[in-house]
């Protein structure tokens, strides 16, 4: 497709178990951004790769959370040991220096029982 | 770090009204973008605009950097208008989002 995927569109998983989230980002883009959207919160940067330098990590939450980009596309965000207050929607957004803004996905609607 | 503040939170309208919607941001960006989400949580692109005006269809959006706000118009509203409105301030290529405002529009 045209734009940015994420997958699973839900995830549903138990207090204590890891998770990893896909996102596809738009073909060429080379900007990658990952965000959370909880109902205390609201939007916030957890973290964004540029090419091949190294990724700007100063949102994330917790040593809990880390991300991973390979081979310049496609990026997995990984929890580990989840906890409650991480249930959330998280989004991915990629970005060109040819067109201007940030693009989202759908998002992935993560709730930790 | 940069705050992004944006009003009313909440906005009713009837189909066919125009209505303003306002960001302030609290320091020099080197961009903002305007974004509406759907009932169904998608993110859509509305203006990437560092400055001046932009028009697209019954939306248009204006940005004076200088006095740090922005301002998106909505004019004819339709009921597919609903939602929340986002403003984001773009800081060394992170998106500082605000508040939003949501939308509601009636026929």
């Amino acid at each position: 497709g045209a734009g940015v995927s994420q997958s699973p569109s839900n995830k549903v998983t138990e207090k204590g178990k890891d998770v990893e989230l896909r996102c596809d980002p738009i073909s060429g883009h080379t900007a990658l951004y990952w965000y959370r959207q909880s109902l205390g919160q609201g939007l916030e940067f957890l973290i964004y790769f540029q090419g091949n330098s190294a990724p700007d990590k100063s949102g994330l939450p917790s040593d809990r959370f880390s991300a991973e980009r390979t081979g310049g596309s496609v990026s997995t965000l990984t929890i580990q040991r989840t906890q409650q207050e991480d249930s959330a929607v998280y989004l991915c957004a990629s970005s060109s220096k040819r067109v201007y803004g940030q693009f989202f996905g759908p998002g992935t609607r993560l709730t930790v029982l | 770090g940069i705050q992004v503040e944006q009003s009313p939170p909440d906005l009713i309208l009837q189909e066919g009204a125009n209505s303003t919607l306002r960001c302030n941001f609290s320091d020099s960006v080197n961009n903002l973008q305007w974004f509406h989400q759907n009932p169904w949580g998608q993110l859509i692109n509305l203006f990437y605009i560092p400055s001046g005006t932009k028009q697209n269809g019954r939306l248009s959006a204006t940005t004076v950097a200088t006095e740090r706000y922005s301002l998106l118009y909505i004019s004819s509203s339709q009921t597919t208008d609903s939602g929340v409105y986002f403003c984001a301030a773009v800081n060394t290529d992170k998106l500082i989002f605000g508040t939003g405002t949501r939308l509601q529009v009636f026929p």
